[in-house]
């Protein structure tokens, strides 16, 4: 489908692993974000990719977290030495450039043991 | 303070009532509104805009109210398949940056 792809769906992983999350956005959407969601809660802002503009990394709790939009397109999460507060739902969305709304992968599961 | 916030619930309603969400924003995520609806375990997904005039979907009616910045949304004859998380989001000015509120949970019941 044209949707938003995120890889893997699931992963477990032990605690002081590092861990790289995948988002294949809509294809042509200049904007991308990613968010977590512990469970029963709200979405956390991490960091948002729009265009050429210097990513916005204001929502990244801590150093551990990096992410990186190559080309425009394609966008990987990275967590250094998970830590198990660090389980959650990872979600991508991207849109279009302008007054659209963003559409959803459908996330990575995180569960660090 | 946030720039979108939402009452958590959850609202408790029978199936056939009517029910309202009402959320505010701030200057920061003013540039236009959605609302989204998270099913358990699930992505969020886009239910509808909220144009400036308001409009409506079917049972579903948004609103803006710039004057006191805030949107509505109406569910009107819930749905047992109404049950739901529903997300308020602005778009900031600011490279279009969206902002989500934390959510309202709806609880339809039979």
């Amino acid at each position: 489908g044209a949707g938003v792809s995120q890889s893997p769906s699931n992963k477990v992983t032990e605690k002081g692993k590092d861990v790289e999350l995948r988002c294949d956005p809509i294809s042509g959407h200049t904007a991308l974000y990613w968010y977590r969601q512990s469970l029963g809660q709200g979405l956390e802002f991490l960091i948002y990719f729009q265009g050429n503009s210097a990513p916005d990394k204001s929502g990244l709790p801590s150093d551990r977290f990096s992410a990186e939009r190559t080309g425009g397109s394609v966008s990987t999460l990275t967590i250094q030495r998970t830590q198990q507060e660090d389980s959650a739902v990872y979600l991508c969305a991207s849109s279009q450039d302008g007054n659209t709304e963003a559409f959803f992968g459908q996330g990575t599961r995180l569960t660090v043991v | 303070r946030k720039e979108v916030e939402q009452d958590p619930g959850p609202f408790n309603v029978p199936e056939g009532a009517t029910v309202a969400f009402n959320c505010t924003y701030s200057n920061s995520a003013s540039q236009s509104f959605f609302w989204y609806r998270q099913d358990c375990r699930k992505e969020p997904k886009l239910l509808m805009s909220v144009y400036s005039s308001g409009n409506e979907d079917g049972r579903f009616t948004a609103q803006l109210n710039r004057a006191s910045q805030y949107i509505s949304l109406l569910i009107r004859d819930s749905k047992l398949s109404d049950s739901a998380t529903y997300l308020c989001v602005g778009r900031g000015y600011n490279f279009n940056k969206f902002y989500f509120g934390s959510g309202t949970k709806l609880n339809v019941k039979p």
